[in-house]
C-alpha cells in the first residue's frame, strides 16, 4: 500500500512559522488532507484537497503539495497549535486505499 | 449540524468479537458519494484507518486487518457497524468513526467530521 511519511517532531517558537512535510511517492498526483490532533481528542480537519481550509480554521493554517512532498505550513505559531499533525490521501489504486502518515508532534517552544 | 457518536465495550476479552456502533446525525448515508470510515489510535501510537463503507453498500478494508473484519450500515437508523473478530491486547485502542463527505475530485477523499471516540481495553 501507498506509504506517507512525516518527521516524528518538529519544534517551534511562537511567532514563527512552522512546516510539517509528509512525504510520498509523486504525492503530488493526489489530493492531501492534515489533521490536527491535542491530548485527548479526536482529530480535526485543518487543511483538505492540498490547500483548502475548513470553515473555523485561521488562515495561518495552509498546505502545498508538489512532487514527492506536501507541506502543512503554520504561521505566526501560538502555544495552541501544539498538537500531533496527521497527513492523509485515499490511494483509488490500492485495495488498501485510505492512508494516513505516521503523525509529527509539534512543539511550541 | 453534523455528529457521530461511537458506543460499544470498554473491556474485551482476548479471542472475544468486538462489535462498535457509530451513529450519526445531520446526514444521510444514502446521499451519493457519502462514507463513513473507522479509525483506530493505540495509546501513544499513530492514526490507523480500519474500514469504510460507502452510499452504494461497497466496503474497503485495512489489508493487515481484512480477514477479522467487517463493516456494515442500517441507513434507516444512521447507524454504521464494525466487528473485530478474535481480538487481541494489540486491539486495544480508541475507536473513532468519521463522516467522509462526497468528494468534490475524484480521489479527493477525507474526514471532515469525527467522534469523539470510545476507548476499548483488550485484556483477560
Amino acid at each position: 500500500s501507498y506509504v506517507l511519511t512525516q518527521p516524528p517532531s518538529v519544534s517551534v517558537a511562537p511567532g514563527r512559522t512552522a512546516s510539517i512535510t509528509c512525504g510520498g511517492n509523486n504525492i503530488g498526483s493526489k489530493s492531501v488532507h492534515w489533521y490536527q490532533q491535542k491530548p485527548g481528542q479526536a482529530p480535526v480537519l485543518v487543511i483538505y484537497y492540498d490547500s483548502d481550509r475548513p470553515s473555523g480554521i485561521p488562515e495561518r493554517f495552509s498546505g502545498s503539495n508538489s512532487g514527492n512532498t506536501a507541506t502543512l505550513t503554520i504561521s505566526r505559531v501560538e502555544a495552541g497549535d501544539e498538537a500531533d499533525y496527521y497527513c492523509q490521501v485515499w490511494d483509488s489504486s490500492s485495495d488498501h486505499p485510505l492512508v494516513f502518515g505516521g503523525g509529527t508532534k509539534l512543539t511550541v517552544l | 449540524q453534523v455528529t457521530l457518536r461511537e458506543s460499544g465495550p470498554a473491556l474485551v476479552k482476548p479471542t472475544q468479537t468486538l462489535t462498535l456502533t457509530c451513529t450519526f446525525s445531520g446526514f444521510s448515508l444514502s446521499t451519493s458519494g457519502m462514507c463513513v470510515s473507522w479509525i483506530r489510535q493505540p495509546p501513544g501510537k499513530a492514526l490507523e484507518w480500519l474500514a469504510l463503507i460507502d452510499w452504494d453498500d461497497d466496503k474497503y478494508y485495512s489489508t493487515s486487518l481484512k480477514t477479522r473484519l467487517t463493516i456494515s450500515k442500517d441507513t434507516s437508523k444512521n447507524q454504521v457497524v464494525l466487528t473485530m473478530t478474535n481480538v487481541d491486547p494489540e486491539d486495544t485502542a480508541t475507536y473513532y468513526c468519521a463522516r467522509m463527505p462526497t468528494p468534490a475530485i475524484a480521489g479527493g477523499y477525507y474526514m471532515d467530521v469525527w467522534g469523539k471516540g470510545t476507548t476499548v481495553t483488550v485484556s483477560s
